[in-house]
């Protein structure tokens, strides 16, 4: 099945700085890769996504890059706030079969923003 | 107003005891899922229904159980050969047409004493 490996665990940064968070898979056949922000106490919630046939998504402050060939992709917060601690997961799916709406999540990365 | 509800938010359970965590939604999702929530783990799936009367199991099933007799509800069943339950546990649901955004409900968290 598919494995997804994020890093770092936990991140610091100061106001203003910019943050990145990567992930990588191993089953090539994954083609949607979604990033979850969960604040504090609250539920986790899609920020943005990306799917295979895209090399780069950007939402305002966010934006997702995708290597295929290395099997790996990356979250990009810049101008960052404190509104934006929370806890960030990455995932990844693959279509088909029983595997159908299935995503693998990454273990989480704890992002402190400090005023 | 439309959401996913997960109750009870927090509940404790004696050892040998099965528990069950209910899940409902009114966005007229056809799949829904549980995953676990452990400190340093992410999140891992133990069940997924994507049809009424249908579920499969995810990467940790054993010791869980689960049923989809309603497209609303997808209820959760903490059994006592589950050797550690104690956990946060998290409902979503999703429409067709994969991939799709998972829709959270705000979690239960079980403690076994």
């Amino acid at each position: 099945g598919e494995n997804v490996e994020q890093h770092p665990s936990t991140l610091s940064v100061q106001e203003g700085d910019s943050a990145v968070i990567k992930c990588t898979y191993s089953d090539s056949a994954s083609n949607y890769f979604p990033w979850y922000k969960q604040e504090l106490g609250k539920r986790p919630q899609l920020i943005i996504d990306i799917r295979s046939n895209v090399g780069e998504k950007k939402d305002q402050r966010i934006a997702v890059t995708l290597n295929k060939t290395a099997k790996h992709f990356s979250l990009h917060i810049t101008e960052t706030q404190p509104e934006d601690s929370a806890v960030y997961f990455c995932a990844a799916s693959f279509p088909g079969g029983t595997s159908y709406g299935k995503l693998t999540f990454g273990q989480g990365t704890i992002l402190t923003v400090h005023p | 107003d439309g959401g996913i509800t997960q109750s009870p938010k927090y509940l404790f359970r004696k050892e040998g005891q099965n528990v069950t965590l209910s899940c409902e939604q009114n966005l007229n999702h056809d799949a829904m899922y549980w995953y676990r929530q452990d400190p340093g783990q992410g999140l891992r799936l133990i069940y997924y229904s994507q049809i009424v009367n249908d579920f499969q199991k995810g990467d940790i099933a054993e010791g869980y159980s689960v049923s989809r007799e309603k497209k609303e509800s997808f209820p959760l069943t903490v059994t006592s050969a589950q050797k550690n339950p104690t956990a946060f546990y998290l409902c979503a649901s999703s429409t067709t047409g994969w991939p799709g955004e998972l829709f959270f409900g705000e979690g239960s968290r079980l403690t076994v004493l």
